[in-house]
């Protein structure tokens, strides 16, 4: 089984902080990571990578793919409450279905005012 | 709101109980998704369909039936449930890849909170 895991599992910070979520992986060949933003309930896409090295920017989010190292990272810079939410990594392996994503338990973040 | 949506939000329902989850997606796409996320456990894919034919079947219990009678609608079935089924149902949809598209950006609806009593 493909594993993925997240961490921090949950982290509080202050608005304005930079923070960075990890998302580690076992498997050394696959198609492509994803990156979701799950406040509430319905999981929201953000970022999917592919190749290593090449940053995915997206306002005051950011994530790269170290396929050498095995992780990927998700920046958010200048952090506000409405970013408060879980963030879910996934990973879509390179054998088996063409549809399965393999999701970690995801990160907790909070951010208080 | 997303493209996604679900009815009911919240069900109680009982062991013997027979129920159905409802998932619609407004986005054109044609593959949809059954997800199960439990508590302190990753989400869980369930079913797939793509094009209305079912793809993908994680090793389900027969207790859980999927029903896709068309691009836009999906269904779950419930009949004598365990609790441990309690969990928050998720559907999702995509493009399918095979017809152009990438089946990895899926979008989610907010889920049906589940409790089995």
């Amino acid at each position: 089984e493909d594993k993925v895991v997240q961490s921090p599992l949950s982290l509080v910070v202050h608005e304005g902080d930079t923070v960075t979520l990890n998302c580690s992986y076992e498997v050394t060949n696959f198609r492509s990571l994803l990156w979701y933003k799950q406040e509430k309930k319905a999981p929201t896409f953000l970022f999917m990578l592919t190749s290593s090295g090449i940053e995915k920017k997206s306002g005051r989010l950011s994530s790269i793919l170290d396929k050498k190292e095995l992780f990927s990272i998700l920046n958010i810079t200048a952090t506000q409450t409405g970013d408060s939410a879980v963030y879910l990594c996934a990973l879509r392996p390179l054998r088996g279905s063409n549809y399965k994503l393999t999701f970690g338990k995801g990160t907790l973040l909070t951010v208080n005012p | 709101e997303t493209g996604v949506t679900q009815t009911p939000r919240h069900l109680v329902m009982g062991m013997t109980n027979k129920k159905s989850l409802k998932c619609e997606q407004h986005l054109g796409h044609n593959a949809m998704y059954w997800y199960k996320q439990s508590a302190k456990k990753p989400l869980e894919l369930m079913f797939v369909y793509s094009l209305e034919e079912r793809v993908e079947n994680n090793s389900v219990p027969s207790r859980f039936s999927p029903e896709c009678p068309n691009s836009s609608h999906l269904f779950l079935h419930l009949h004598t449930l365990q609790p441990e089924d309690s969990a928050l149902y998720l559907c999702a949809s995509s493009q399918d890849g095979a017809v152009g598209g990438s089946p990895y950006e899926q979008y989610f609806g907010p889920g049906t909170r589940l409790t089995v009593t």
